[in-house]
């Protein structure tokens, strides 16, 4: 399978506990985003990797969240300290050199549902 | 006030009717407009790209429509089946030069019933 993939599907957790996320993206795709999508809502942009360089943080992001690319490959979400109000789907999508800047076209993981109690 | 507005919220048709999803934008400058279906649980797919100059674009059972000067677009779904029942959700590209500056309509949930 050459998609998008991410780990855990699914993770449940209590509160103040931390909990960490993986994404591989497309082998060959360079930029990498997370997103955070709560029930009945679109999906909210919340951080951006063009190889291993952070390039941007949605005011989403607070400092109990981090996030890691450290290879150019795969990256990390990090959450400290979870709140009962982190629970929501988190999503990655990747895309590539090949296309087109300002084009929009993500390629989305299956997402890994956290739930905290 | 969410700046990509999609209409209605949900939707249950049944299976073979037509149905149109509406998406009212504010943001600017407008780039391109991407209309994705997400499956429960799933992650979003990309069904069809509108630049600022195409006004219809189809594929296969879905038809998307764009008017820029009105900042709406809409999806047309034609002979509806079972496996379009999914979420549909909007997206507005701002500009040609930062992939990241897309915004997210909150998407109509289509249910199909037999």
């Amino acid at each position: 399978d050459t998609g998008v993939s991410q780990d855990p599907r699914h993770k449940i957790t209590k509160r103040g506990q931390n909990v960490t996320f993986r994404c591989d993206p497309i082998s060959e795709h360079n930029r990498l985003y997370w997103y955070r999508q709560t029930l009945g809502q679109g999906p909210e942009f919340l951080t951006y990797f063009q190889n291993e360089a952070q390039l941007e943080k949605s005011r989403l992001l607070s400092d109990r969240f981090s996030a890691e690319r450290p290879k150019g490959s795969f990256s990390t979400l990090e959450i400290q300290r979870t709140e009962q109000g982190d629970s929501a789907m988190y999503l990655c999508a990747s895309t590539g050199p090949g296309l087109a800047i300002g084009t929009g076209e993500l390629f989305f993981g299956e997402g890994s549902r956290l739930t905290v109690l | 006030k969410n700046q990509v507005e999609q209409s209605p919220q949900s939707l249950i048709i049944l299976e073979g009717k037509n149905c149109t999803l509406q998406c009212n934008y504010t943001v600017s400058p407008f780039s391109n407009l991407r209309w994705y279906k997400q499956d429960t649980g799933r992650g979003p797919v990309s069904l069809t790209i509108m630049t600022f100059s195409e006004n219809t674009k189809s594929n296969g059972r879905y038809t998307a429509t764009l008017d820029a000067d009105t900042k709406q677009s809409s999806l047309h779904i034609t002979a509806s089946q079972l496996s379009d029942s999914a979420s549909y959700i909007c997206v507005v590209i701002l500009t040609l030069y930062n992939n990241n500056d897309m915004r997210f309509g909150a998407g109509t949930r289509l249910t199909v019933k037999p």
